[in-house]
């Protein structure tokens, strides 16, 4: 499809264990984002990616969170030994170039964790 | 302090009404403004860019002001369809343009 692919998108796990979760940009979209947003919340910034330049991981919460990117491709974030305050929906979006302020959002990865 | 603020709302209006939302952004270096909308358990889009000048857009208005830092969206004859969460958005661009989300507010236009 032409949109921003999520998945999977959801996902039920139990506490301690660890998930992987997957984006798939629209082609040519040099910029990834990834956000988190607990139920009733708003948009918690997680992590940008912009071209070749260093990953902006400043909302990252924990060590336990990571995300990486190849290229201007896929992008998969991993949480390790997962919390029940991991549970969330985490909205992958990526934005044509740099500072179009058009970002695509996929529909989310939901995250339930027991 | 959150670098970017709105009130929460919820905001419950009657259709054909007016209802005007403020946000404050605490970075000067803020330098691009947008409206997101959310509707519910769907994922955001872009409603509108925000202009120096103030834009409008069919029964929406984006203002800006620099000096205050705060922008606005107004809507005016709110229809039902209107109800969602209306996130604010500002670029900064000495953090190599990433875009930052304001928690939004809600909006819920009743018959």
């Amino acid at each position: 499809g032409a949109g921003v692919s999520q998945s999977p998108s959801n996902k039920v796990t139990e506490k301690g264990k660890d998930v992987e979760l997957r984006c798939d940009p629209i082609s040519g979209h040099t910029a990834l984002y990834w956000y988190r947003q607990r139920l009733g919340q708003g948009l918690e910034f997680l992590i940008y990616f912009q071209g070749n330049s260093a990953p902006d991981k400043s909302g990252l919460p924990s060590d336990r969170f990571s995300a990486e990117r190849t290229g201007e491709s896929v992008s998969t974030l991993t949480i390790q030994r997962t919390q029940q305050e991991d549970s969330a929906v985490y909205l992958c979006a990526s934005e044509q170039g740099m500072r179009t302020g058009e970002l695509f959002f996929g529909e989310g990865s939901r995250l339930t964790v027991l | 302090r959150k670098e970017v603020e709105q009130d929460p709302g919820p905001f419950n209006v009657p259709e054909g009404a007016t209802v005007a939302f403020n946000c404050t952004y605490s970075n000067s270096a803020s330098q691009s403004f947008f409206w997101y909308r959310q509707d519910c358990r769907k994922e955001p889009k872009l409603l509108m860019s925000v202009y120096s000048s103030g834009n409008e857009d069919g029964r929406f208005t984006a203002q800006l002001n620099r000096a205050s830092q705060y922008i606005s969206l107004l809507i005016r004859d709110s229809k039902l369809s209107d109800s969602a969460t209306y996130l604010c958005v500002v670029i900064r661009y000495n953090q190599g343009g990433k875009l930052i989300f304001g928690q939004g507010t809600e909006l819920s236009v009743k018959p």
